[in-house]
């Protein structure tokens, strides 16, 4: 079955700097990757959506890519801030688009 | 406008007890999916309604059951709780044929003692 996988470390940068998480998918393309951000005790907040046959998508300071060869997904946030620490975490989505199957979410702690 | 709407925000049952929650989807959505996060884990599909009907299902045993109603909200049972049924509870709801993602409530933390 497909499994999404994410770095489980936190990741710590400074204010100011490009945050880069990633994540990684096994066997099929999924149709859609999506992004969601979560902060403690909350539910998860769309972010990004990105298609198979898309290459980047931009929102604001975020940027998705989707590289089918890799099979791999880049989250990024530039000029980073405090108010961007958070738990972000991918999750893709099949053509039916009947379920969301998540990884496990990277933490992302920005320092000012 | 209101977004996912979740209830109640925690509850505390005992093993073996039955559990409903509740979810009202954001104003202008038709679907409704049911997610379990355990602490520390990504949410795990459980199940998704549309039309009243139950579109697809997760991983996890008959003691999940779930019901949508005609105003699109919906419950979702759990039965002979488990220890282990110990988590939060989210329910999403989205619009068939929409170009982005999910909106999700903040959650019900069921905690099994």
């Amino acid at each position: 079955s497909q499994k999404i996988e994410q770095n489980s470390e936190a990741l710590n940068i400074q204010e100011g700097k490009t945050a880069t998480l990633t994540c990684n998918y096994t066997n099929y393309s999924p149709a859609y990757l999506q992004w969601y951000r979560q902060d403690p005790g909350r539910g998860p907040v769309f972010l990004l959506l990105i298609r198979e046959n898309e290459k980047e998508k931009r929102k604001e300071r975020l940027k998705v890519t989707f590289d089918t060869t890799l099979k791999q997904s880049l989250f990024h946030i530039t000029a980073s801030q405090p108010a961007d620490s958070a738990t972000y975490l991918c999750a893709q989505e099949d053509t039916g688009r009947r379920a969301l199957t998540f990884g496990s979410g990277t933490r992302l702690q920005v320092q000012p | 406008d209101a977004g996912v709407t979740q209830s109640p925000t925690h509850l505390i049952k005992t093993r073996g007890q039955q559990v409903t929650l509740r979810c009202s989807p954001k104003s202008g959505h038709d679907t409704v999916s049911w997610y379990q996060q355990a602490l520390g884990q990504g949410p795990q599909f459980i199940f998704q309604y549309y039309e009243e009907e139950e579109r697809q299902r997760g991983n996890f045993p008959d003691r999940f059951s779930g019901h949508q109603f005609p105003n699109y909200s919906s419950e979702l049972n759990v039965n002979a709780l488990l220890l282990g049924d110990s988590a939060l509870y989210l329910c999403a709801s989205s619009l068939v044929g929409r170009d982005y993602g999910y909106t999700f409530g903040s959650g019900t933390r069921l905690t099994v003692v």
